[in-house]
């Protein structure tokens, strides 16, 4: 595939269990965020987002949160699948009426079967 | 619609090489971006057009990049002389109006 072979943080999961991946944010005056998915050979694909006036959003099997607070960012996977396996990004757009995205490192999922 | 289309997917090129990499938004959308990803900077944010209008170009990263939306169904990235460091794979996305970016395949460049 065109894993371009990034040294990511990967978390482990067993097909069924719950996952949680976290994104640390840098710029407090961010006020949207959202969650892509990136599999091997593909473009990333979102997920959700959420604005920074709420803290929770759920959408079908997939839940995020947000801390202002700690500039903090999770994404919850219900009922991981194998096809859930992929590289999961944060990113992060500025209240500044611009619509740049600022994508965190990243982190690889990968379900057990 | 077919989402973002671009071609071409793999290109591998020598050194100092011209390299062209084209992109078609989906239609409607009035913004396009290209994004590099590399193993060492991620996803980095390049260029981004609004109404096919160079709105911020910070990113990219040196002369030999250059960015043009002819119309609003077609841009691309020019990248002259290109050197190995260039190697990565750039994408290009759009959005109408809104901060959801819908991303192409990618385009996986190697310069040698």
């Amino acid at each position: 595939g065109e894993s371009v072979g990034l040294h990511l943080p990967t978390l482990s999961v067993q097909e069924g269990d719950n996952s949680i991946i976290n994104c640390a944010y840098s710029n407090s005056a961010s006020d949207y965020f959202i969650w892509y998915k990136q599999e091997s050979g593909k473009g990333p694909q979102f997920i959700i987002d959420i604005r920074s006036n709420m803290d929770k959003r759920q959408g079908q099997r997939v839940t995020v949160l947000l801390n202002k607070t700690v500039k903090h960012l999770s994404l919850q996977i219900a009922a991981t699948q194998p096809g859930d396996s992929a590289v999961y990004f944060c990113a992060e757009n500025l209240a500044d009426s611009s619509y740049k995205l600022i994508f965190g490192s990243g982190t690889r999922l990968l379900v057990r079967p | 619609d077919a989402g973002v289309i671009q071609s071409p997917r793999h290109e591998v090129t020598e050194m100092g090489q011209e390299v062209t990499l084209r992109c078609k938004p989906i239609s409607g959308h009035d913004y396009l971006f290209w994004y590099r990803q590399t193993m060492m900077r991620g996803l980095e944010l390049l260029i981004y057009f609004n109404n096919n209008v160079p709105i911020d170009d910070s990113g990219m990263p040196e002369d030999r990049f250059s960015a043009k939306m002819p119309n609003a169904s077609f841009s691309t990235l020019k990248i002259q002389p290109s050197e190995p460091r260039d190697s990565a794979v750039y994408f290009c996305a759009s959005s109408l109006s809104s901060r959801e970016a819908f991303f192409g395949q990618g385009t996986r460049l190697t310069v040698v």
